[in-house]
């Protein structure tokens, strides 16, 4: 299993242009969601989703966009990149949302925009 | 305040000694408890949930003070690989997980 995978790794951005962060699970869970984490503080929840056609906002969704096709991927959108959108993003998933369900990451895209 | 609150430490211990972190959260509500462990430029992975009862896994004890609204993990004997961010987590309800922004931890020769 390879788990949670994102691409890319690294991005830099200019200001205004738009990009799609990948994410995709291999663990057949029902539960994905995008985080981001600033220097010195904690993950933000962005957008999360329960089922493929199933997605809702989280704290922070404004400038973002996501979409669930498919059970495995779960990418996220930026369409008009801001300096404020600089951080490092990271997806996962879980089995369930609800108890003692342990959420699974992938390996963070840092992402700056310029 | 904020929702769940950590001191960002850091907390420089030598090998060996013992060590504890607490984190206090606001919402009386909260249901399930967790300590995450994060390495420099890795992400998030899941060290131990926190139980009513308190649980102890090797070197790590974790326990939970409802009345006080804090969470404690105690490292015992620590080691160099144990140096890392300790993020404190709260699930505040079912779709919604709350991070602490995560006590650092090095510890030296």
């Amino acid at each position: 299993n390879a788990g949670v995978t994102q691409t890319p790794k690294f991005r830099i951005l200019k200001i205004g242009q738009s990009m799609t962060l990948q994410c995709t699970q291999d663990m057949n869970h029902n539960y994905m969601y995008w985080y981001r984490q600033d220097p010195g503080m904690g993950l933000k929840l962005i957008y999360y989703s329960v089922g493929a056609g199933i997605t809702d906002k989280g704290e922070v969704p404004n400038g973002y966009n996501v979409s669930r096709s498919t059970t495995e991927d779960f990418p996220l959108r930026l369409e008009l990149a801001a300096p404020s959108q600089t951080s490092v993003y990271f997806c996962a998933s879980s089995y369930s949302m609800g108890g003692y369900n342990e959420q699974f990451f992938g390996p963070g895209t840092r992402l700056t925009v310029l | 305040r904020k929702e769940v609150e950590q001191d960002p430490g850091p907390f420089n211990v030598p090998e060996g000694a013992t060590v504890a972190f607490n984190c206090t959260y606001s919402n009386s509500a909260s249901q399930s408890f967790f300590w995450y462990r994060q390495d420099c430029r890795k992400e998030p992975k899941l060290l131990m949930s926190v139980y009513s009862s308190g649980n102890e896994d090797g070197r790590f004890t974790a326990q939970l003070n409802r009345a006080s609204q804090y969470i404690s993990l105690l490292i015992r004997d620590s080691k160099l690989s144990d140096s890392a961010t300790y993020l404190c987590v709260v699930n505040m309800n079912k779709r919604k997980l709350i991070f602490g922004a995560g006590t650092r931890l090095a510890v030296h020769p």
